[in-house]
């Protein structure tokens, strides 16, 4: 139980262009889930909180107008980088709090961003 | 804010040879802590977490960190590591008065060598 997906798990776009990145709670209801950059060989950098049906809370030094996150429904979280640059290549991962297991993320396997 | 410090950036290890991987904590009155383990181009699976009750948590692949309230520190160690033990681990903190978020430490990459 308490997996979670991510998708694409890897994606080439030219810069200006807008990625969306989904995650998703495969077979829990996630209330909360968390959106991580990770560039390499660093660690995992809070980007975002994303609480369904409302808006997320983001991090300081985090722009809300480029990393736009959607959280619609309790299974599915969307990432959307708008204009990407070379900059924002990295690896993107989120995560997501199951109810029945407290104060615990289950991670997706990440998404790799490369910009040209 | 909650910082976390993994002392080591990279251990070199033989097989069958036993590791520790340092993590310490900013002080705090309440937390929650979690060794998390990342292969290459993986996403971060839970190795052992501290929520309460004994101070020593043990995994299922033989891993097991002590939390020491006095010394801020959730230190993980394997008696024997195996080759499949090379990958990225980090150590994270919640701390239960800011709510669910998680504090990453710098990460520890182990490189078992043979």
């Amino acid at each position: 139980g308490a997996v979670v997906s991510q998708h694409p798990s890897w994606v080439i776009c030219k810069s200006g262009t807008s990625v969306k990145i989904e995650c998703r709670s495969l077979d829990f209801q996630a209330t909360t889930m968390f959106w991580y950059r990770q560039f390499p060989k660093q660690s995992l950098m809070l980007m975002a909180t994303s609480n369904e049906g409302s808006k997320a809370t983001y991090e300081q030094g985090v722009e809300k107008d480029k990393f736009l996150i959607n959280h619609a429904s309790l299974t599915l979280s969307t990432l959307t980088v708008t204009s990407a640059h070379p900059e924002d290549s990295s690896f993107y991962i989120c995560s997501a709090g199951s109810p029945s297991v407290y104060n615990e993320q289950f991670f997706g396997p990440g998404t790799r961003l490369t910009v040209l | 804010a909650q910082s976390v410090t993994q002392l080591d950036s990279q251990v070199p290890v033989f097989e069958e040879a036993p590791v520790e991987l340092r993590c310490n904590y900013s002080s705090s009155v309440s937390v929650y802590l979690f060794w998390y383990v990342q292969y290459p181009n993986q996403g971060l699976q839970l190795l052992l977490k501290y929520l309460s009750g004994s101070t020593l948590v043990e995994s299922i692949n033989g891993f097991e960190a002590e939390f020491n309230k006095s010394q801020t520190s959730f230190h993980l160690r394997k008696p024997s590591v195996h080759i499949s033990d090379t990958a990225e681990y980090f150590c994270a903190v919640v701390d239960r008065a800011a709510g669910n978020k998680l504090t990453f430490g710098g990460g520890t990459r182990v490189l078992v060598k043979p």
